[in-house]
């Protein structure tokens, strides 16, 4: 069974303070990893696709990483309006197109 | 371009009683998803179209939740009748098809769902 464990599960950092989130996945065979940011009573927000180990994406604070079994999320000088829950999820090959998802980290960036 | 619409985007109502949510993906995309959230869980899949077909339908509850998409455009999640294990965000998604990026999904603000 396909298995993405998120950590940690809550994440307080300070104006400034770079630091990384952590998604580890266990599937028969990856397709894809997802990045999505969700606020507070909203959807979550697609923010990046990962296909293959040593592949690297960045946006503006964010850039996330990928290897054979985990992907990191780091977070360079954040803001408070980075504050959110992030999800990770994965997508097989050769499924049904869902994605499987973790838990989520809550980051909470305080000014 | 106008993102995934979904109404209402609150609704309590008491158990035993039926509750529908509506969904209008984004224009052009053919794959649509309804996901079930609960509190401090990621979304988890309840049933996936291909335009007007259902092609997983695997994790809908069959004996109470119910799904159609009739002309391949919105699409309907009904709960009949709810428990109050119901209780939850209702997400809808929606991807583009038969390119890469056709894997990446993107989700409307969600219904929640409070059954008393």
């Amino acid at each position: 069974e396909d298995q993405v464990t998120q950590s940690p599960e809550a994440l307080r950092l300070q104006e400034g303070e770079s630091s990384s989130l952590n998604c580890s996945y266990t599937v028969s065979g990856l397709r894809g990893l997802f990045w999505y940011r969700q606020d507070p009573g909203k959807g979550p927000e697609f923010l990046f696709t990962l296909y293959s180990a040593g592949e690297e994406k960045e946006k503006e604070r964010l850039k996330a990483t990928l290897t054979k079994k985990e992907s990191f999320l780091h977070i360079t000088a954040p803001k408070p309006e980075d504050s959110a829950t992030y999800l990770c999820a994965v997508q097989v090959n050769f499924g049904n197109e869902k994605l499987t998802f973790g838990t989520g980290t809550r980051l909470t960036i305080i000014p | 371009e106008a993102g995934v619409v979904q109404s209402p985007r609150y609704k309590i109502i008491e158990k035993k009683q039926p509750v529908a949510f509506w969904c209008n993906p984004i224009s052009g995309h053919n794959t649509l998803y309804w996901y079930r959230q609960n509190l401090g869980q990621g979304p988890e899949l309840l049933i996936r179209y291909e335009n007007e077909e259902a092609v997983d339908d695997s994790q809908l509850p069959k004996d109470r939740f119910s799904a159609e998409r009739l002309k391949g455009v919105d699409s309907t999640l009904k709960i009949q009748p709810a428990e109050l294990g119901d209780s939850a965000v209702y997400l809808c998604a929606s991807s583009p098809s038969g390119r890469r990026n056709s894997y990446e999904q993107y989700f409307g603000p969600g219904t929640r769902l409070t059954v008393t």
